[in-house]
């Protein structure tokens, strides 16, 4: 079945940017989604389809989808932006849906 | 306003059963996919069953399959996951999300606050 690999974690300082990458064979040939889930809470849609931002996300996130790799960039971080990640997909050859086994982004 | 509210969970025995609801409000409802996803405690995210808006087509993760039922009742906005045979490794916290497409399963824009399935004797 199809694999998707994230780091289990990321820390980068307040104000500058965090890249967390989501790794999968062609993954760009598919669409992928960016889920944000703090503590004790449901997870939030951040991105969709590769790149787009639903209402009420900040600027500050971003996505990109190319060969290997999809990534979700998070500018000028905020002490509030510390969460785990999740990217996710629906693999049409084995009609499932895929989620990475997620990353923890610490704000240092 | 989407609203999605999750019910029926709770402790119950191995081998046992258990109904989980999703209500639905402030879209649609039939005009959607949705989908159960669960979290073990501590752990990632796992996708469970999704079905298209009409209820026609469904889909299972592997570890659910032929153990889990998802299903929906779009006269009422609720979606549904019949669970048996429950296993120790079942135990989660249960998520209804709802798709961004009609028949297709993509990703999923809303989610419920989720509810809480202990199975263990």
């Amino acid at each position: 079945s199809y694999l998707l690999t994230q780091p289990s974690s990321v820390s980068v300082a307040p104000g500058m940017t965090a890249t967390i990458t989501c790794g999968g064979n062609n993954i760009g040939s598919k669409s992928v989604h960016w889920y944000q889930q703090k503590p004790g809470q449901a997870p939030v849609l951040v991105i969709y389809f590769d790149t787009d931002r639903p209402s009420g996300i900040p600027e500050r996130f971003s996505g990109s989808n190319s060969g290997n790799t999809a990534t979700l960039t998070v500018s000028r971080v905020e002490a509030g932006d510390e969460a785990d990640y999740f990217c996710q997909l629906w693999d049409s050859s084995s009609f499932h849906v895929v989620f990475g086994g997620g990353t923890k982004l610490t704000v240092l | 306003e989407v609203h999605l509210v999750e019910s029926g969970g709770g402790l119950v025995q191995p081998g046992g059963s258990l109904r989980l609801s999703c209500a639905a409000s402030g879209f649609t409802f039939s005009n959607y996919a949705m989908t159960w996803v669960r979290q073990a405690p501590g752990k990632g995210l796992e996708w469970v069953a999704a079905l298209s808006g009409s209820g026609n087509t469904t889909f299972y993760a592997d570890s659910v399959k032929g153990r889990f039922t998802i299903s929906r009742d779009n006269s009422k906005n609720t979606l549904f996951l019949q669970m048996s045979s429950l296993r120790a490794e079942d135990t989660a916290m249960y998520y209804c999300a709802k798709d961004l497409a009609n028949v297709v399963v993509t990703g999923f824009d809303y989610w419920g606050p989720g509810t809480v399935v202990t199975v263990s004797s």
